[in-house]
């Protein structure tokens, strides 16, 4: 049973254009939600990171929206750029509620590629 | 610099041999995690540890063992018994604090095992 889901395996857009990545989650006790990057052959790194108790986190170029109903967060990176081109993972804890200390589930990944 | 050392980059082993993944860390992060990615697949959890001398499993743990005798150190040995060892290790350590977490996990490079 998928828990985090990212129904995009890829995704192009032209430079300067907005990206928009998508997630959806089944577990209402998540409550921490982050977005990492990846190169090939190297580890993820983190981006950026929302908790339940906001719909909307940014940072420079990049922000995630929260909707908490629907179960569902996207990033946003405006405006696009070549060096964003890696795969980007969305994952969820239960850490801030106590219940899953501090594990994340991650979803498949999304492929970003930016077309110059 | 601080961060995450994973050793080595690749490694090969002949099916039925253990093997030893090494996974150091100077970020005096208390907590540390071992993860799998498969190709199309998001990360899975094997391992963690909150703290020395301590560790749970995570989602896949059957065919690995773990241990963490120091903070900055925490091995991951494939055994014989894992029926699908070849993978991306990928090791992770973040600040824990009890009651809410927040700090986003840091991963090292990863160590690619290819089993034949």
């Amino acid at each position: 049973d998928q828990q985090v889901k990212q129904n995009s395996p890829s995704l192009s857009v032209q430079e300067g254009r907005i990206s928009i990545l998508n997630c959806d989650y089944t577990n209402s006790m998540f409550d921490y939600f982050l977005w990492y990057k990846k190169y090939p052959a190297e580890g993820p790194t983190f981006l950026i990171s929302i908790s339940s108790i906001k719909d909307k986190n940014e940072d420079g170029r990049f922000t995630v929206f929260l909707n908490k109903s629907a179960k569902h967060l996207s990033l946003h990176i405006v405006p696009s750029q070549p060096g964003d081109s890696a795969v980007y993972f969305c994952a969820a804890s239960a850490g801030m509620t106590g219940g899953s200390n501090y594990k994340l589930t991650f979803g498949k990944g999304t492929l970003l590629t930016v077309n110059p | 610099d601080g961060g995450i050392t994973q050793s080595p980059k690749y490694l090969f082993r002949k099916e039925g041999q253990n093997v030893t993944l090494s996974c150091e860390q100077n970020l005096n992060h208390d907590a540390m995690y071992w993860y799998r990615q498969d190709p199309g697949q998001g990360l899975r959890l094997i391992y963690y540890s909150q703290i020395v001398n301590d560790f749970q499993k995570g989602d896949i743990a059957e065919g690995y063992s773990v241990s963490r005798e120091k903070k900055e150190s925490f091995p991951l040995t494939v055994t014989s018994a894992q029926k699908n060892p070849t993978a991306f290790y990928l090791c992770a350590s973040s600040f824990t604090q009890s009651g809410f977490w927040n700090s986003p996990l840091h991963f090292g490079n990863g160590t690619r095992l290819t089993v034949t």
